[in-house]
């Protein structure tokens, strides 16, 4: 109950796409839905955050849909350049937990 | 401002050895928590330290420790390594427990 599922595992988009990563999970409790972006020897970086009482939310080229009911959400990146990419992981946190379950990851590619 | 900083950035360890890694945290921020990131296993929560306490862990066996300061700086101690703990540990710190994790460039430990 405690997992996040990502998919799909890697991603290739021509260079102007829309690229698209999803996740699900399942522990109702979850109340913070954070996406991260890791580059090669680096941390992973907060790039778009969302909490469930909000069906989406949009910052710049990220855009995060949110499905409580279905308990699936998406990151998607519009107009995608190759600086895009990277690693993607979507996480979970239950309140005061101190505590993301990650995602497996999504290698993303996009091709100039 | 200053981000999370992690030292080493690398460390080669024999079998058997012991290991302690630093973090400091972004001024502030009282919620300290580490993961363990291999390529198998992918981003795994380690504990979590809020107030010099910790409030959470996760399922690693009891090798792995941590400790945080007055300061909010946290360090972790692996014992007794294994050449299954050669991985990225990332630590990030948050002003609170429920959002906004900033993650340091992590301590990329070799066990040989």
């Amino acid at each position: 109950q405690q997992q996040v599922k990502q998919s799909p595992q890697s991603l290739i988009v021509q260079k102007g796409g829309i690229s698209i990563i999803n996740c699900a999970y399942e522990n109702t409790a979850f109340d913070y839905f954070p996406w991260y972006q890791q580059f090669p020897g680096k941390g992973p970086a907060l790039l778009i955050a969302i909490r469930p009482d909000v069906s989406e939310k949009k910052e710049g080229r990220f855009t995060i849909s949110f499905n409580k009911s279905a308990k699936q959400f998406s990151l998607h990146i519009m107009d995608s350049q190759p600086g895009d990419s990277a690693t993607y992981f979507c996480a979970a946190s239950g309140r005061n937990t101190g505590k993301l379950i990650f995602g497996q990851g999504t290698t993303l590619q996009v091709k100039p | 401002k200053a981000g999370v900083t992690q030292t080493p950035r690398y460390l080669i360890k024999t079998r058997g050895q012991q290991v302690t890694l630093s973090c400091s945290p972004i001024s502030g921020h009282r919620s300290v928590s580490w993961y363990q990131q291999t390529p198998g296993q992918g981003l795994q929560f380690l504990f979590e330290y809020f107030s010099e306490t910790q409030r959470n862990k996760g399922n690693f066996p009891g090798r792995f420790s941590g400790r945080q300061f007055s300061n909010s700086r946290s360090e972790m101690n692996v014992s007794t390594l294994e050449l299954g703990d050669s991985a990225l540990y990332l630590c990030a710190s948050s002003r609170d427990r429920n959002y906004g994790y900033t993650f340091g460039s992590g301590t990329r430990l070799t066990v040989v």
